[in-house]
Formats: structure tokens, sequence, C-alpha cells
């Protein structure tokens, strides 16, 4: 099946710094999601990107299907944006996400 | 919209016994995914279900199985717990197809 792996692990961030997260996936991709975890457990769906580039607000994603790879860019972050960060895939033939390590991030003011 | 919904929100069980988790998925997704979040061991993917048929299981054992009924809505059960079950058990639920899956808030078991 597909391999997601995603960079870097963890991440510290001051206050209002921007980062980029990677997810690197291995073979084509039909689905591509990133999502964050609250600290409750529930995934938070950011984007739905297969292909191309989105933004919402202070986030956005970009994913290069030929490449294989996807970016989420976060500006100017804020203390609630902590938590941990899923990329998942899933390929052709499944509709299953397989999930990548996760980045854990940590936003210190 | 209401989304997805899971239930219980918390649970302690008892080593050797059976659980039953359930999951609502939102209105007119068909397809249902079963997903265990262990301590250290990121999302496995445990099942999934479409239009009332098990479409793929994961790897895991089993005494994990589950089932999809009429209006989509779905359950897990797992038989004679073993502590290393002890995990966050999410649910999803998407068109069928692959579209954009959104998670419910989970289920939390701790096997004693």
């Amino acid at each position: 099946g597909i391999q997601v792996e995603q960079s870097p692990p963890d991440l510290i961030l001051q206050e209002g710094a921007n980062s980029t997260l990677r997810c690197n996936f291995s073979d084509s991709v039909n689905n591509l999601q990133w999502f964050h975890q609250n600290p409750w457990g529930q995934l938070i769906n950011l984007f739905y990107i297969p292909s191309g580039t989105k933004q919402n607000g202070r986030l956005s994603a970009t994913t290069v299907a030929t490449e294989r790879y996807s970016l989420l860019y976060i500006s100017s972050s804020q203390t609630t944006d902590s938590g941990v960060y899923f990329c998942a895939s899933s390929g052709a033939g499944s509709y299953q996400l397989t999930f990548g390590k996760g980045t854990k991030l940590s936003v210190i003011p | 919209e209401a989304g997805v919904t899971q239930s219980p929100t918390h649970l302690i069980k008892t080593r050797g016994q059976q659980v039953t988790l359930r999951c609502s998925p939102i209105s007119g997704h068909t397809s249902v995914y079963w997903y265990q979040q262990a301590l250290g061991l990121g999302l496995q993917f445990l099942l999934w279900y479409d239009e009332g048929e098990e479409r793929n299981r994961g790897n895991f054992p089993p005494r994990f199985s589950g089932r999809q009924f009429p209006n989509y809505s779905s359950e897990l059960n797992v038989n004679a717990l073993e502590l290393e079950d002890s995990a966050l058990y999410l649910c999803a639920s998407s068109f069928g197809g692959p579209t954009e899956a959104f998670f419910g808030q989970g289920t939390r078991l701790t096997v004693v």
C-alpha cells in the first residue's frame, strides 16, 4: 500500500513565525487530506487537496501530485495552532486513508 | 448539519471482555472507516464499510470485527480484549469513492 512520510516530526515556533510542513507519498494518490488533531483527539479537517493549491485564512496547502509531495503552510502562527498535524492519502484501488506519523507543532508566546 | 458522531466517548473494560463502539456518519455518506490510534503507534486503519459491505480491513486480528447497517451507521466489535487494545478509536465517513473524509470525536477505550 501507499506509504506516507511527514517532516519534520517536531517543530517549535515563536508566536508570529511562519512554518512549512511536508508530506511525501510513495505512489499516485486519489485523495490527500491534512488534519489538525486537537488536544481531545478529534481530527479537524484542514484541506482536501489531491492536487493544486488551496488557502484558508492563515493556512494554505499545495500538492504536487507528479512529484508526490504536499506542503502545508502556516503563517503568523498562534499558540492555538499547537498540536499534531497529520497528512493522509489513499492510492489507486483503495479509499481508506493511510496516515503519516504527524508533525507535532508547539507555538510558544 | 450534524457531523460524525461516536458513542460512547470513554469506556473502561476488563481484559477478556467484549466491547461495541458505535458510529453515525454524516447524512448522505455511505462509507464508514474505523481507525485505531494507540499511544506511540499512530493512526492505523482497521475497517472500511460501504453500502453495507466490508470493503477492506487492516492488519488486525479477527477479534476486531464490525458491520454497517442499512442506515449506514456502523458498529465496531472487539472480542477478548487485551491490554494493548487500549486506544482512541476513530470513525470517519465519506461519500463513496476517494472523497473527503470527516472524523468523529472518537471513543477512548481503556482496558485494565
